[in-house]
């Protein structure tokens, strides 16, 4: 069965970086796009990324263009979030999904807490 | 990158129907046949309920049927139960090839 599995979250003091982490399973990894997706406490969901199954395609949110990189490793099946620049509104958790235009598949998600 | 419309809280009794709309443009809800629906309750991650406007996945109950007329997205839950609470949000493909959420609907079945 599919599952996604997501780690790294923790607490990072402004400006600090951080990188999560997706294990993936139970489907061919490479043929799927991927997105991250954050929900900031008590708040909604929020788009913040995608890469294609090759890596080739990638999008941001505005919200985070210019300081968070996603990459893939599908030799690995994994996928990751690097996030530099880190803000007190970078505070949420972060998930995981398949993307198939719709997110069929989601981890459990990372808690990610940007405070001094 | 605004967000799609929704209400923010809907109610009904057991066995009644609700309607939980979702509003967004002609470069999002509109201009594509990619809304989908999601139910989340607290402290969970997400679950796909509708995708592609009417589609439901597998093991999803048939109480739950999504729609669109233009601009706007429809979710109605028939039947309701009191597992049907929850916090619901919508999400459609935007062009440029982005995604985009609803602000989420808090369901509560009196």
């Amino acid at each position: 069965q599919v599952q996604l599995m997501e780690s790294g979250g923790g607490l990072v003091e402004p400006g600090g970086s951080l990188r999560l982490s997706c294990a993936a399973s139970g489907f061919t990894f490479s043929d799927y796009y991927m997105s991250w997706i954050r929900q900031a406490p008590g708040k909604g969901l929020e788009w913040i990324s995608y890469i294609s199954g090759s890596g080739s395609r990638i999008y941001y949110a505005d919200s985070v263009r210019g300081r968070f990189t996603v990459s893939r490793d599908n030799a690995q099946n994994s996928l990751y979030l690097q996030m530099n620049s880190l803000r007190a509104e970078d505070t949420a958790v972060y998930y995981c999904a398949r993307d198939l235009s719709y997110f069929d598949y989601w981890g459990q998600g990372t808690l990610v807490t940007v405070s001094s | 990158q605004s967000a799609l419309t929704q209400p923010a809280s809907v109610s009904g009794s057991p066995g009644q129907s609700i309607t939980i709309s979702c509003t967004g443009t002609s470069s999002d809800v509109g201009g594509y046949n990619f809304v989908s629906w999601y139910q989340q309750h607290p402290d969970k991650a997400p679950k796909l309920m509708i995708y592609e406007v009417t589609n439901r996945p597998s093991g999803v109950s048939n109480r739950f049927s999504g729609s669109k007329s233009g601009n706007t997205a429809s979710l109605t839950i028939s039947g309701l139960q009191a597992e049907d609470e929850a916090d619901y949000y919508c999400s459609s493909y935007r062009t440029s090839s982005t995604r985009v959420f609803g602000g989420g609907t808090k369901l509560t079945v009196l």
